[in-house]
């Protein structure tokens, strides 16, 4: 499967600011989805990040708490913007690979982000 | 109506023995996929095993294999020969018809025990 990374893998911020992840796969995918785990929880879907197009986010997220771009197959942003403790959570970008494996999501390593 | 059930918060089970990992779900799909996932402490998801709902045979990856009971609308993961290594969250979740979004269980952590 893809090779994921994401930057940075940690970050301790202030609230009120905003910080930029970064995810990255080592070949081109179809699908890139970002997820959000707040502590002790399941994961959630926050959007799904689309080539060329505006992201298409699940309820309760809206863009302009969680901007997203994806200007090519193979990288995606996710920025959690005007910060607040609440927004603490592990940060998943995922990736689908209709050629390797249909229907399978595969995990970057995660952004754990605290916010003070 | 919670889409995915895991009932069990905790297991415990001692090195090399089998242990299974409980999960229902809930849909009126006649297609969709059911997924493992194992979370170590460092925070990834690693992708363990998938079942298909038009899949005749359970699943089964090394030592990893599911028990998918259609009827009960279950699907258990059995973890053979159970390793230090194994101890880890484990997700059950659920993708539905035609939809990318994965639904998510609650998780088990499971501690192997030597």
């Amino acid at each position: 499967s893809a090779v994921i990374s994401q930057k940075p893998s940690r970050d301790i911020c202030q609230r009120g600011t905003s910080l930029t992840i970064q995810c990255q796969v080592d070949s081109q995918v179809t699908m890139m989805f970002w997820y959000r785990q707040q502590p002790g929880q399941s994961l959630t879907l926050i959007a799904t990040a689309n080539q060329g197009s505006e992201a298409t986010y699940e309820s309760g997220f809206v863009i302009d708490k969680f901007p997203i771009s994806r200007p090519n197959l193979t990288f995606s942003t996710l920025t959690v913007s005007n910060m607040s403790p609440e927004d603490s959570s592990i940060y998943l970008c995922s990736v689908e690979e209709f050629l390797v494996r249909r229907d399978t999501q595969y995990f970057g390593p995660g952004t754990r982000l605290t916010v003070l | 109506a919670q889409k995915i059930t895991q009932t069990q918060p905790g297991m415990f089970v001692q090195e090399k023995e089998a242990v299974t990992l409980d999960c229902t779900y809930d849909t009126s799909d006649q297609s969709y996929g059911l997924f493992w996932y194992k979370q170590p402490s460092s925070g990834e998801m690693i992708f363990l095993i998938y079942q298909g709902s038009y899949d005749e045979q359970n699943a089964t990856e090394g030592r990893y294999s599911l028990n998918f009971q259609k009827a009960r609308k279950s699907a258990n993961l059995v973890i053979s020969a159970s390793q230090l290594g194994d101890s880890a969250m484990y997700f059950c979740a659920m993708r539905e018809g035609d939809t990318d979004k994965l639904i998510f269980g609650t998780g088990t952590r499971l501690q192997v025990f030597p």
